[in-house]
């Protein structure tokens, strides 16, 4: 079992809608989470970290911790074409090195 | 942007010849990593670095070696090219103080794209 999993997608919203990422890992000792984002061929952009469960806000980006449920969520307001990527999720379990899932790969309909 | 570089950032080489990929950072900062990222793996860790020659292993180092002999480069060598090291590298910074809570933020480089024959 990977220690953070991720749906592959692809995960299809129409503009302008919320688009909704999740992301389950396994290490209860995972204290920090990240999400990145990744368009085809570039490399990942760091877009949101949390630490705490409940819920972090930054513009259109909510995540979202649940350290109970072992449960990591990225919610994207107002989603736009340009939000089309990889979004990938990555655990810090104390280890010095983050464990990340495979990614969700999302598209935005115009 | 952070200040991170990858050289080169395209390679073809053929197998059993040796290749060394350079990490340059210009954020001092402590941490240094080498990811490889290919379809339905995601990203895993080749290497890490803490310090000035203080290295240790990822998940997935045969076949790999690092140095470090500088805060700011990062070198990491595959002493003999398989075919199975044709992957895209990312090599990422951290400020991280013990590794844990908000430190731990990774920002990347362009990555390296290998290609072994």
């Amino acid at each position: 079992q990977k220690e953070v999993e991720q749906n592959s997608g692809p995960l299809s919203v129409p503009e302008g809608a919320i688009a909704s990422l999740n992301c389950t890992y396994s290490d209860r000792g995972s204290q920090s989470f990240f999400w990145y984002r990744q368009y085809s061929g570039k490399s990942p952009e760091l877009i949101m970290s949390i630490y705490s469960n409940g819920d972090k806000e930054d513009g259109r980006f909510t995540a979202q911790l649940n350290k109970a449920s072992q449960y990591v969520s990225l919610l994207i307001r107002d989603s736009q074409p340009s939000d089309s990527a990889t979004y990938l999720c990555a655990g810090d379990t104390g280890r010095r090195a983050l464990t990340f899932g495979s990614g969700t790969r999302l598209q935005v309909q115009p | 942007d952070a200040g991170i570089t990858q050289s080169p950032r395209h390679k073809v080489t053929e197998t059993g010849t040796p290749v060394t990929l350079r990490c340059h950072q210009t954020e001092n900062h402590r941490y240094m990593y080498w990811y490889r990222q290919d379809p339905g793996h995601g990203l895993r860790l080749i290497h890490y670095s803490y310090g000035v020659k203080d290295t240790d292993k990822g998940e997935v180092s045969d076949g790999y070696s690092v140095s470090r002999s500088k805060t700011e480069d990062f070198l990491l060598t595959l002493e003999s090219a398989t075919s199975s090291q044709t992957s895209v590298y990312f090599c990422a910074i951290s400020a991280g103080t013990s590794g844990r809570g908000p430190y731990n933020e990774q920002f990347f480089g362009p990555g390296t794209r290998l290609t072994v024959l």
